[in-house]
């Protein structure tokens, strides 16, 4: 089973849509997560971090299910902007130990948001 | 400037060729991290520096050299590349080595070797 798993898409869904991504991660004593977004031939950008009780950040709905060992990402009323790879992003070992720094990310899963 | 800059955008050598590539951060960032992307594949980490000192080598090939001489400027040395080490490589940053900080990454560098 790969470290993090996501569905490379890609995803092509109209304005305003809803669209949720998925991501499964192998390692059950991961302790930190994340979602990065990364436009084309750009950097990847911190989105949100997952936390235990689920976040949300305006549109966007990031929940861990650490039992399933997946955390998912949901997108509200999607814009034209929200075109982009998003990364799901695990840290195997937490805020300390070794390899503490040791970020994992999946492949990615495209979106297209189309007029 | 701000956040974490990386030069050059592109680079194309030879694979007899010496080049550097260079990252800054004017973050005030403890720790510094290089990482490959290559096509279709997830982010690799190569390196990482915690307060200049090296804590990281990810079996990385010796013809990538790391360089962190303080803790804001962080240089990946290359000599005797092979057309597979094409990539884009990343330059990060984060408060600490402890990661629930996330990341902070610099624009890249497209490296193309012939």
């Amino acid at each position: 089973r790969k470290e993090v798993e996501q569905d490379p898409g890609p995803f092509n869904v109209p304005e305003g849509a809803t669209v949720a991504f998925n991501c499964t991660y192998s390692n059950s004593a991961s302790q930190s997560f994340f979602w990065y977004r990364q436009d084309c031939r750009k950097e990847p950008k911190l989105l949100m971090s997952v936390y235990s009780s689920g976040n949300e950040d305006g549109r966007f709905t990031a929940q861990l299910n650490r039992a399933s060992q997946y955390i998912s990402l949901l997108i509200r009323d999607s814009k034209l902007s929200d075109s982009a790879t998003y990364l799901c992003v695990v840290n195997p070992q937490g805020d300390s130990g070794a390899g503490s720094y040791q970020l994992t990310f999946g492949k990615g899963t495209k979106l297209s948001v189309i007029p | 400037e701000t956040g974490v800059t990386q030069t050059p955008r592109h680079l194309v050598m030879g694979m007899t060729n010496k080049k550097s590539l260079k990252c800054e951060q004017h973050l005030g960032h403890n720790a510094m991290y290089w990482y490959k992307q290559s096509a279709k594949k997830p982010l690799e980490l190569m390196f990482v520096y915690s307060l200049e000192e090296r804590v990281e080598n990810n079996s990385v090939p010796s013809r990538f050299s790391p360089e962190c001489p303080n803790s804001s400027h962080l240089f990946l040395h290359l000599h005797t590349l092979q057309p597979e080490d094409s990539a884009l490589y990343l330059c990060a940053s984060s408060p600490w080595t402890g990661t629930n900080y996330g990341y902070t990454f610099g624009s890249g560098t497209r490296l193309t070797v012939v």
